[in-house]
């Protein structure tokens, strides 16, 4: 079985502070992860994914997730944050089971 | 490039009442379609996905199912729904099953049942 832990509900920041929204995967084989961001009444859109290779992965709108495999987890970042990445951040991993598994979400705030 | 249209956007529909949510895919061949429910603004709940015409797989036991009439189009209905099938509806497709694929997602259906 898969699964996909967000531990915090809520992150607060200051917008030109670095943000790190966290995520930890349990899967069985070698993880895909991803992760996906919801504005409010919209779709999921997707940010980046890891399958492979560079432990650092860049994605859209300046984003950027680390894996780290001994710790499981695969945290979104980014280095410098703007009112508008305010919104609902999703980590979602597959695996042997080829289903997309998704956290609960973080709800992100910047604030100006 | 390819987009993906839902509708209706909003729905507003009585207990007891028939659904039918349709989602279409536009610049893709065999794509892979699934549907999910998002409750409360938070989780997403995978209730169908189909990797081509007629196939269909339930993720869930539940008052709704799916179908897949044309390559590119995916419906989701129901017969009688229920207060508790209120949610925000997600359509997404994917170029394969394979786990490596990421989804891209439909703007949603938000479905209020009174």
């Amino acid at each position: 079985a898969q699964s996909v832990a967000q531990p915090e509900d809520q992150v607060n920041v200051a917008e030109g502070n670095p943000l790190t929204v966290k995520c930890t995967y349990s899967v069985s084989g070698n993880p895909y992860l991803f992760w996906y961001v919801q504005y409010p009444n919209r779709g999921l859109q997707f940010l980046l994914k890891y399958i492979t290779g560079d432990n650092l992965v860049k994605g859209s709108y300046g984003f950027e997730a680390e894996f780290n495999k001994s710790q499981t987890s695969f945290h979104l970042k980014k280095p410098s944050a703007l009112v508008s990445d305010s919104a609902l951040y999703f980590c979602g991993s597959s695996g042997s089971a080829r289903q997309l598994t998704f956290g609960s979400g973080t709800q992100l705030t910047v604030l100006p | 490039s390819q987009t993906i249209h839902q509708w209706p956007a909003t729905l507003v529909q009585p207990v007891g009442s028939p659904l039918s949510l349709e989602c279409t895919v536009e610049g893709t061949s065999n794509p892979n379609l699934y549907w999910y429910r998002q409750a409360a603004g938070r989780g997403l709940q995978l209730l169908f996905y189909s990797v081509g015409i007629g196939q269909i797989s339930s993720e869930v036991p539940q008052n709704l199912s799916a179908s897949r009439p044309q390559d590119r189009q995916f419906i989701l209905s129901s017969k009688k729904l229920l207060l508790s099938d209120s949610g925000f509806y997600l359509c997404a497709w994917s170029l394969g099953l394979a786990a490596s694929y990421e989804q891209y997602f439909g703007p949603g259906t938000r479905l209020t049942v009174t």
